[in-house]
Order: C-alpha cells, then structure tokens, then sequence
C-alpha cells in the first residue's frame, strides 16, 4: 500500500530564509505526488503534483519540488520564505486512481 | 474555486444524536470523499464515492454512512454521534484518473458535548 511520511511536525524559518519540508514516500508502482497548503480554517489548496513528467515540479507562491525516485522523496522548497507561507502542508500519494493518502502535515511558521 | 460547498459549516451536537452533514458540487466530478482531520493524525478517509449509489469505505468508516443519490451530492451520517467523533471534516471531489487532483471543501466543524 502506498503511504507517505512527512519529517517534522513542526518547522520554523525565518523571513527570506530556505523553506524546505520533506516528503517521503512508498509507493509499489510509480507515484503521483502531491503537495497541498492549508492556511487557518480553511479547506486544503494544491501547492503542486508530480504525475511523471518532469522531476522538477513548479507551484504556486514560488514552490516547487523534486521527485528523486532513488530516495523515494518528494521534498518542497521555496527560496526566500515569507511572512504568508504560514500555514499546514500536507503531502500525499495516489492510491490507484481513486485516492489519496495524506501524510500528518507539517506547520510552518515564519519569523520575522 | 471547485465550486464545493458544505454544510453546515458549524455545529454542536449531543452525544448520541445524529448528524448529517451535506456536501454540494457543481462541476460533475466523479468522485467525491469525506476527510476528517484531527491533530497529529493529519487527513483520514471515512468513505468515498465513485458513482451515483457507488461508495466504499475508507479507513475510518466506523461509526459513519455515506449517501450518494445524486451526482452533486454526497452525505456524511453519523448515527449516533459520539465525542471521539469531534472533529473538522472535509468533502473532496475529484474527476477520473490517478494523477488528476482532488479538490477540498471549506470543511465542517463538529463538536459532540
């Protein structure tokens, strides 16, 4: 069964500073990865998806992501981070063509 | 905008009431799904469906019924409601195929007192 595992539960950067959140995953055929934003009392929002095209993946609000299919992770970074990337992100794994498996999310907060 | 809506929004419930929460969609997506989403278990599936009448569970169905009689239209029943079922929950469509994306609602707050 595929299933993803996000590392840290909590991560906190400072303004302009490196966002980088991990993702790994398992999955027994080729996966399509995605990443989901969820801001305060509000529904989940795609970040971006990888669907075996390129490996490097670009989103929205200057994310991006790069599947590395030899270690199994699907990380997202974002360059300069600011004070509106706060929020829950999740990232999850098709399972077949009817869901998705979600990891616990990881909430970012950004420092000023 | 996936032109999902839920509802209710908000509500409190009694221990061992029923409730059902509605949730609508305008883009004749195929499938749809009921999430919850408590605090260091991330998003969980409790049911999913795949056609008008066509529906499965997920990994947390215990305790909760689905409803599809029409496309638009999904229904999340808890029978009897309990406090461990104090929770958000979200609906979620998605149109056919594995690489394609779900799309969430704004999610519905239930507390059971």
């Amino acid at each position: 069964a595929q299933s993803v595992t996000q590392l840290g539960s909590h991560v906190s950067v400072s303004e302009g500073a490196l966002v980088l959140l991990r993702c790994n995953y398992s999955s027994s055929v080729p996966p399509y990865l995605f990443w989901y934003v969820q801001y305060p009392n509000q529904g989940l929002q795609l970040l971006l998806k990888y669907t075996s095209a390129a490996t490097l993946v670009k989103g929205i609000n200057g994310f991006e992501a790069e599947f590395k299919k030899s270690e199994t992770s699907f990380h997202l970074t974002k360059p300069s981070a600011h004070m509106s990337d706060a929020a829950e992100y999740f990232c999850a794994v098709s399972q077949g063509a009817q869901k998705l498996v979600f990891g616990q999310g990881t909430r970012l907060t950004i420092n000023p | 905008d996936a032109g999902i809506t839920q509802s209710p929004r908000h509500k409190v419930t009694e221990t061992g009431t029923p409730v059902t929460l509605r949730c609508h969609q305008t883009e004749n997506h195929r499938y749809m799904y009921w999430y919850r989403q408590d605090p260091g278990h991330g998003l969980r599936l409790i049911h999913y469906s795949y056609g008008v009448k066509d529906t499965d569970k997920g990994e947390v169905s215990d305790g909760y019924s689905v409803s599809r009689s029409k496309t638009e239209d999904f229904l999340l029943t808890l029978e009897s409601a309990t406090s461990s079922q104090t929770s958000v929950y979200f609906c979620a469509t998605k149109q056919g195929g594995a690489g394609n994306t779900i799309y969430f609602g704004e999610g519905s707050w239930l507390t059971v007192v």
